[in-house]
């Protein structure tokens, strides 16, 4: 089946600093992949949705300065955490689909503490 | 609006009954529908994907899909209690994945 890795799978990062969050997909080409968070209890939250060579596309209410994606090729898209506080903290999922009525496949996530 | 509904639960069931999820979605134009499974603390894993009216079985697993009426079911044969999890239902329309906020599901030893 379709994999998806995601790196890194937890991080600790201090208030201030900025977080890369690397996301591929491992034996497809991903057309799209979609970065997903995720807060205790609560449902997947959409936040962007990118397609490799072009600006990301962000749902209302994230801000594009603050997580900047970045779908340099049909493998790889990358979402920086920049100037990261404690309200960042949360679980990160990254997700990519091949063209057409293909399902999304998740990578692992990534758990984000800001301290 | 293009909404995928399910309910939230939490759904108990005994060790080795059926279990049986339900999510209805408005769009119409939606052309593909699929499952996923959570496990607290983990990201969704895909176990169905359906297309096309009908029946879908995979195992222990059915998925059912009724356009005319918005529907889609799974049903989760002989539940074991590794099959506690909250599950997602979500319906694709023009490469845009739209889904459910999940059923969680408890099955009792």
């Amino acid at each position: 089946g379709a994999v998806v890795s995601q790196h890194p799978s937890r991080v600790i990062c201090k208030s201030g600093t900025s977080v890369k969050i690397e996301c591929r997909s491992l034996d497809f080409q991903a057309t799209t992949m979609f970065w997903y968070r995720q807060f205790p209890k609560q449902s997947l939250m959409l936040m962007a949705t990118s397609n490799e060579g072009s600006k990301a596309t962000y749902e209302q209410g994230v801000e594009k300065d603050k997580f900047l994606i970045n779908h340099a090729s049909l493998t790889l898209s990358t979402l920086t955490v920049t100037s990261a506080h404690p309200e960042d903290s949360s679980f990160y999922i990254c997700s990519a689909t091949r063209e057409g009525n293909s399902p999304l496949h998740f990578g692992n996530g990534t758990r984000l503490t800001v301290t | 609006q293009k909404e995928v509904e399910q309910n939230s639960g939490p759904l108990s069931v005994p060790e080795g009954a059926i279990a049986s999820l339900n999510c209805t979605y408005s769009d119409r134009g939606s052309q593909s529908f699929f499952w996923y499974r959570q496990y607290s603390g983990k990201s969704p894993e895909l176990i169905m994907s359906i297309y096309s009216n009908g029946d879908k079985e995979d195992g222990r697993f059915t998925a059912q899909l009724n356009k005319a009426s918005q529907y889609v079911s799974l049903l989760i044969r002989d539940s074991q209690p590794s099959d506690s999890a909250t599950y997602l239902c979500a319906a694709n329309t023009g490469n845009q994945f739209y889904f459910g906020t999940g059923t969680s599901l408890t099955v009792i030893p």
